[in-house]
C-alpha cells in the first residue's frame, strides 16, 4: 500500500522569504501523480500544484514549485516570496495513474504553515 | 465556491439522532468521495463511488451509510454516532482527462460535525 509522510507538523516563515515543505512517499508503482493541497481556515482544500511521475521536469505554478526526486521518493514544495495569504495547512497527496477512474487520493498528515509579517 | 457544495456546514447531533450530510457537484465528474478529517490525523478515505456504484468502503462502521442516487449527488447518513466521530467530513469529486486538474480532486468546504 502507498503511504505519504510529512515530517514537519508546523513550519513558520517570514513574509517575503522562502520556505520548503517536505514530503516523502512510498510506492511500488512507476506511474502516479503527486499533489500539494492547501487548506486555509475556510476549510476549502485548494489544489496548489501537481506533478506527473513520468515527467522529470519539476512543476512550477507562479511562486510555488516542487523538487521531485523520484528515486528518493521525495516531493517537496517551495514557496517563494511568502505572503500572509499562504498561511494554511498544506497536504501532500499521492494518486495512482493506473486502475479505474476515480483512483483514491492518499494524503500525508499535513504541515501547518504560519507566515509572520 | 469550487463547484462542490456540502450542506450543512455545521452540524451538532446527539448520539441517538439520525442526520444526513449532502454533497452536490455539477462539474460533470463521475467519481465522488467521502473523507473524514480529524484533528492531528491525515485525511481518511471513507467511501468511493464511481458512476454511482460504490467501489470502496474503507472499513467504515455501519453507523455511517453512504448513498449515491446519481453522479451529481452523494449523501452520508448518520445514526447512533459516537463522540469520537466528531470531525470535519469532506466530500470530493473527480474525473480524469479533463484539463489541468486531471486526476486531481475538487473538494467541498466540508461539514463540521460535533457529536454530543
Amino acid at each position: 500500500a502507498q503511504t505519504v509522510t510529512q515530517s514537519q507538523p508546523e513550519m513558520s516563515v517570514q513574509e517575503a522569504e522562502t520556505v520548503t515543505l517536505s514530503c516523502t512517499y512510498d510506492t511500488s508503482e512507476s506511474d502516479y501523480y503527486l499533489f500539494w493541497y492547501k487548506q486555509p481556515p475556510s476549510r476549502q482544500m485548494i489544489l496548489v500544484i501537481r506533478q506527473e511521475a513520468y515527467k522529470q521536469q519539476n512543476a512550477t505554478e507562479n511562486r510555488f514549485s516542487v523538487n521531485f526526486q523520484k528515486a528518493a521518493k521525495s516531493f517537496s514544495l517551495k514557496i517563494s516570496d511568502s505572503q500572509l495569504g499562504d498561511a494554511a495547512m498544506y497536504f501532500c497527496a499521492y494518486r495512482s495513474a493506473g486502475g479505474n477512474q476515480g483512483g483514491k487520493l492518499i494524503f500525508g498528515q499535513g504541515t501547518e504553515l504560519s507566515v509572520k509579517p | 465556491e469550487t463547484g462542490v457544495t456540502q450542506t450543512p456546514r455545521h452540524l451538532v447531533m446527539g448520539m441517538t439522532n439520525k442526520k444526513s450530510l449532502k454533497c452536490e457537484q455539477h462539474l460533470g465528474h463521475n467519481a465522488m468521495y467521502w473523507y473524514k478529517q480529524s484533528a492531528k490525523k491525515p485525511l481518511e478515505l471513507m467511501f468511493v463511488y464511481n458512476f454511482k456504484e460504490q467501489t470502496e468502503n474503507n472499513s467504515v462502521p455501519s453507523r455511517f451509510s453512504p448513498e449515491c442516487p446519481n453522479s451529481s449527488h452523494l449523501f452520508l447518513h448518520l445514526h447512533t454516532l459516537q463522540p469520537e466521530d466528531s470531525a470535519l467530513y469532506l466530500c470530493a469529486s473527480s474525473s480524469p482527462g479533463q484539463g489541468v486538474d486531471d486526476y486531481g480532486y475538487t473538494f467541498g468546504s466540508g461539514t463540521r460535525l460535533t457529536v454530543v
